[in-house]
């Protein structure tokens, strides 16, 4: 299966772009690299995902690196709510039944005013 | 945007009893349902996978008798927790995608399960 890894943790000022790191060094060539984020007692939302090309929408940008073994998230200016759980996430197409998704342990990102 | 409906969003249920969570999607059509659940302060750990009209895939480890999942329509899956313990309270989360090689997932918003 193909894996994430992710910081712990990070912190940001308001304000202040933040960029949150992502290693998957073990991707596949058609796997697709998600990012979703996770509020408290909530279910996660999607924030971006990309292929090889880097990705912008009004959320964030999402940078791959050329040979996608990491990408980064990019939240051009963090606000407090900015602040949850952030998934790097990989479709992990070598299964034979569909699609799934498999979550790693996400970066606990914390803004501070 | 698509919209994922789960209900409950908590429950509070006697040792024993079973318990049923619905997933809806509802304004699109869901090939593939996930099932997730999570622990304080941890991951979401993928439960199972159900395709419209099959039988769900469960991952390693969950107990195929003891999560029943089933997704009769392209809009709706359950999760019934059978015989609950208090070991089983955890947060529930289901997720829906259209399907097609590069579609993103749309989450519901968790069900809270509290076995006493």
């Amino acid at each position: 299966d193909a894996k994430t890894t992710q910081p712990n943790s990070m912190e940001s000022n308001e304000e202040e772009p933040v960029h949150l790191p992502c290693n998957h060094s073990t991707i596949s060539g058609t796997d697709y690299i998600h990012w979703y984020r996770q509020l408290p007692s909530q279910g996660p939302e999607y924030v971006i995902h990309g292929l090889t090309s880097n990705v912008n929408n009004r959320m964030a940008s999402l940078a791959i690196a050329e040979d996608r073994k990491s990408s980064t998230l990019i939240l051009h200016r963090a606000t407090l709510r900015d602040a949850a759980v952030y998934y790097c996430i990989l479709r992990d197409v070598g299964r034979n039944y569909g699609q799934n998704f498999v979550f790693g342990p996400g970066t606990r990102l914390s803004v501070l005013p | 945007g698509a919209v994922v409906s789960q209900h409950p969003s908590r429950v509070i249920c006697k040792s024993g009893t079973s318990v049923k969570i619905e997933c809806r999607s509802l304004d699109f059509q869901a090939t593939t349902m996930f099932w997730y659940r999570q622990f304080p302060k941890q991951s979401l750990m993928l439960m199972a996978t159900s395709n419209e009209g099959s039988k769900a895939t469960y991952e390693q480890g969950v107990e195929k008798d003891k999560f029943l999942i089933n997704h009769a329509s392209l809009t709706l899956s359950t999760l019934t927790v059978t015989s609950a313990h208090p070991e089983d309270s955890s947060f529930y989360i289901c997720s829906a995608t259209p399907g097609g090689y590069d579609e993103k997932l749309f989450f519901g918003s968790g069900t809270q399960l509290s076995v006493l």
